[in-house]
């Protein structure tokens, strides 16, 4: 059983670009979320996706923004990359809400 | 104050000592998790509690919901188990809240 993907891996980015990461969850898995960690902040929770609908949004600005698709994929962009954005990017996919994550390897993103 | 607190911050053990980790929340919560994070960044999902205790392998889990405390156990530590501990609460739908985790250390 395929976990879940998240592409690419690393990422490398310039101030004031936009970048667009990928999230594909576990078969059957409806619901897909999507955390920030860094150094500083430690993890927190940016957004979840359940059923191609956005239940819920962490306290990050506007610049983050997600969607999900009919087959439950995901992604999130982030708009005008600032320095502070460099982070690893981690995604988690669950059969539904309560019932546990299974979390993807993380895309690591370096804003210069 | 953080909404999750965790104790300690860092451990260093020697191989084969019983590890404690503990998780202190403010707020109600529907569930707590405990997670596992190598060098590198993957997490791994140890433990989802509402109540009482769960055990895997040498890993314990046990929540007290009216004190709001979680520990996590780990018997006969093995160097393996080096890594971060991260405790996490649920709150409906409102996405997960972290710890800022143990660095656990486990010396052979």
């Amino acid at each position: 059983k395929a976990g879940v993907t998240q592409t690419p891996r690393y990422l490398i980015k310039t101030r004031g670009q936009q970048v667009t990461l990928s999230c594909s969850p576990i078969s059957g898995h409806r619901s897909v979320s999507w955390y920030q960690q860094t150094p500083g902040q430690g993890l927190q929770f940016l957004f979840e996706y359940f059923s191609e609908t956005q239940r819920n949004k962490g306290n990050f600005p506007g610049r983050f923004s997600g969607r999900q698709f009919s087959n439950s994929r995901s992604e999130m962009n982030v708009s005008t990359l600032e320095l502070g954005d460099s982070a690893l990017y981690l995604c988690a996919s669950s059969l539904d809400p309560g019932l546990g994550y299974t979390f993807g390897s993380g895309t690591r993103l370096t804003v210069v | 104050k953080n909404e999750v607190e965790q104790s300690p911050q860092n451990l260093t053990a020697q191989e084969g000592e019983f590890i404690t980790i503990n998780c202190s929340y403010s707020v109600g919560i529907s569930a707590l998790h405990w997670l596992q994070q190598h060098p590198g960044g993957g997490i791994v999902s140890l433990f989802m509690l509402s109540s009482g205790k769960k055990k895997h392998g040498r890993l314990i889990a046990t929540i007290n919901i009216q004190e709001k405390h979680s520990s996590l156990h780990i018997t006969a530590s093995h160097p393996r188990d080096s890594a971060v501990y991260i405790c996490a609460v649920e709150r409906g739908a409102d996405g997960l809240t972290f710890g800022k985790g143990t660095h656990l250390i486990i010396q052979p």
